[in-house]
């Protein structure tokens, strides 16, 4: 069975532009949540959907949005890109909203200049 | 108060040696722990994870749960250098629309 896959892998953007992320979750899941990676803060949780609902969303600003597609795939757009939003952005599918086992994709590596 | 705190690290250990891994937590009402290893440029891929307390053992890996102190433990026995990586605790939501917490991370390096 595929993994989760996210595309594009690497991307470089300056400030002030936007970028839309994708994310295929797993055959079945229905289920994707959204990360932010950083040295220092770590993983901070973004935004879950699950049947194309945003079901919770963690403290970002309303920069950052995404949504949800019938065949659970997935995108994240940010806008209006500042330096501080350099960071591996990765998403994760698990079966069901919140289920404890929750599965990865390799990440986005966005580099804001 | 954070809800999940994890010792930062970095560790540098010979071949061979016992590593020992930790996290807090603040919520009493937590029940699963579970934990992950990211390599270098890779997402975060599940370990193992444990419901409430006492120990899991999965071949060279044992988590530990003791919800007393809130303290939650991963043990390598026998470190190889391939167990070279991050390695983040992380706590599942209590209810769905909760949101998971992950610790920062512990980078560990397993020296040949």
């Amino acid at each position: 069975k595929a993994g989760v896959t996210q595309t594009p892998r690497y991307l470089i953007k300056t400030r002030g532009q936007q970028v839309t992320l994708s994310c295929s979750p797993i055959s079945g899941h229905r289920s994707v949540s959204w990360y932010q990676q950083t040295p220092g803060q770590g993983l901070q949780f973004l935004f879950e959907y699950f049947s194309e609902t945003q079901r919770n969303k963690g403290n970002f600003p309303g920069r950052f949005s995404g949504r949800q597609f019938s065949n659970s795939r997935s995108e994240m757009n940010v806008s209006t890109l500042e330096l501080g939003d350099s960071a591996l952005y990765l998403c994760a599918s698990s079966l069901i909203p919140s289920g404890v086992e929750q599965y990865f994709g390799p990440g986005t590596r966005l580099t804001v200049t | 108060q954070k809800e999940v705190e994890q010792d930062p690290g970095p560790l540098s250990v010979p071949e061979g040696a016992i590593v020992s891994l930790n996290c807090t937590y603040s919520n009493s009402a937590f029940q699963y722990f579970m934990w992950y290893r990211q390599y270098s440029r890779k997402g975060p891929e599940l370990l193992m994870y444990t419901y409430s307390s006492g120990n899991k053992e999965d071949g060279r890996f044992t988590a530990q749960v003791d919800k007393s102190s809130k303290y939650i433990s991963l043990f390598i026995r026998d470190s190889q250098p391939s167990d070279s990586a991050t390695y983040l605790c992380a706590i599942p939501p209590t209810n769905t629309g909760n949101q998971f917490y992950f610790g920062t991370g512990t980078s560990l390096t397993v020296i040949p």
